[in-house]
């Protein structure tokens, strides 16, 4: 079975703090995505990457960067974290090239910025 | 670019009896995935069943079925002998088949959460 895991379940930092959500997967997969989740919102891609020091922007990148140095962990880094970015963070992966593979999601990280 | 919408925000269906969520969805492509997804409270997100939009056949897992009506950009779930254990938010999701960039990525409907009575 697939496995992704996030570093925390639940997460409270302050405004303007560096924040840094990591994302590990064990299946070898090429594609990895962050997504973050708000009630009535549904999911919204943030940033994703189809491999190892790749990455693209998703819907709204604005105010995240990712690094991606290693195949199996994704790393989402708020710079400067502001109270809008209080949310539901999910991680994703999925084996690139089999077109019909789904995605695989983490439990997610519940940030809270005060 | 591809929209997807849910339009019931809560449904809630009796413990053994057939519910259907709908979803609707808007491409230009005609090469695509469709996908539902389940979040338990508190739990991953998992997929339910997913559907290739060159398949005429409606996709079935054990209890969940999908109609899919191409033309009309429909792709509905159906949950039959409903279980406590389905009570979750469903996601519907639609992925690009098409090279490039965008059949990375998939683009969620806001949900549809259920609630099953006893």
């Amino acid at each position: 079975d697939v496995k992704v895991t996030q570093s925390s379940r639940y997460l409270v930092k302050r405004t303007g703090e560096k924040v840094f959500l990591e994302c590990v997967q064990d299946m070898d997969h090429e594609n990895m995505f962050w997504y973050r989740q708000d009630p009535g919102l549904g999911l919204r891609l943030i940033y994703f990457s189809y491999d190892v020091k790749m990455k693209e922007k998703g819907d709204i990148p604005e105010g995240y960067s990712v690094s991606r140095e290693k195949k199996e962990r994704f790393s989402l880094i708020l710079e400067s974290a502001s109270t809008n970015q209080t949310s539901m963070y999910l991680c994703a992966s999925r084996l690139h090239g089999r077109s019909t593979d789904t995605q695989y999601f983490g439990p997610g990280t519940r940030l809270t910025v005060l | 670019a591809q929209t997807v919408t849910q339009s019931q925000p809560e449904m809630s269906v009796q413990e053994a009896e057939t519910v259907t969520l709908s979803c609707t969805y808007d491409t230009s492509e005609s090469d695509y995935y469709l996908f539902w997804y389940k979040q338990p409270p508190s739990r991953q997100m998992i997929l339910v069943i997913r559907q290739e939009a060159y398949k005429q056949q409606n996709a079935t897992e054990n209890r969940f079925s999908v109609n899919f009506q191409k033309a009309a950009k429909s792709f509905s779930l159906k949950i039959s002998d409903s279980q406590l254990g389905d009570a979750a938010m469903y996601f519907c999701a639609y992925r690009s088949r098409n090279s490039g960039g965008s059949n990375y990525k998939l683009t969620f409907g806001k949900g549809t959460l259920l609630t099953v009575n006893p």
